[in-house]
């Protein structure tokens, strides 16, 4: 098994510019979520999925979309990045009846927005 | 508001020197507490639960212990393979979010040969 993979694993975006994160597990998890990790800040839920179809937000959802068309993939999309969101994001995935503090995670993404 | 506050923000260590990391939170009734591995590069890697006061887990050269107010994290005879930031992080309980748990923002741990 990979576990959690993400890529890319570093990019640099323009202000303004769209990009899209990819996370995809091979685990056949049913949970998915989307966390960004700063300096001197733990990290931070932005989005997660319970199952293909559903999602929900997290603690800072704002500046982010998610969809889940199947079990493996959960990407994360910047509609127009700001600096902002410059961060390491890191996508972690569980099945269900796990407790959240189980939950995998991937090697993250490193994302600055000049 | 649950908060968790990690001191150090980093320690430095000579192989063999012994030291502790606190963890200290504020949260409306502790489900869990847990500690968590993170080395440069990667995500965090799940190593304890604690689940109430009095309570302590040990992992190698690791232990960890709980308070009502406070957790440590207790590294005894540190190798440089110890080196890594170790995260905290609580889950309160009764959450309707079964994703809630707020993280500290860890210390990074140095292990000098």
């Amino acid at each position: 098994n990979a576990g959690v993979t993400q890529t890319p694993k570093f990019q640099v975006l323009k202000t303004g510019q769209s990009m899209t994160l990819q996370c995809a597990q091979d685990m056949n998890h049913e949970y998915m979520s989307w966390y960004r990790q700063d300096p001197g800040m733990g990290l931070r839920l932005i989005h997660y999925s319970v199952g293909a179809g559903i999602t929900d937000q997290g603690e800072v959802p704002n500046g982010y979309n998610v969809s889940r068309s199947t079990t493996e993939d959960f990407p994360l999309r910047l509609l127009s990045a700001a600096p902002s969101q410059t961060s390491v994001y890191f996508c972690a995935s569980r099945r269900r009846g796990q407790e959240v503090y189980e939950q995998y995670f991937g090697p993250g993404t490193r994302l600055t927005v000049t | 508001e649950d908060q968790v506050t990690q001191s150090p923000e980093a320690l430095r260590l000579q192989e063999g020197e012994s030291s502790s990391l606190n963890c200290s939170y504020t949260v409306s009734g502790l489900r869990g507490l847990f500690w968590y591995r993170q080395d440069p590069g990667k995500g965090p890697e799940f190593l304890f639960t604690l689940y109430s006061a009095g309570e302590e887990k040990e992992k190698e050269r690791l232990k960890a212990t709980l308070t009502k107010k406070e957790s440590f994290l207790h590294i005894t005879a540190p190798k440089p393979e110890d080196s890594a930031t170790y995260l905290c992080a609580v889950q309160p309980h009764a959450s309707s979010n079964d994703y809630k748990l707020s993280f500290g923002a860890g210390t990074t741990v140095t292990v000098r040969a």
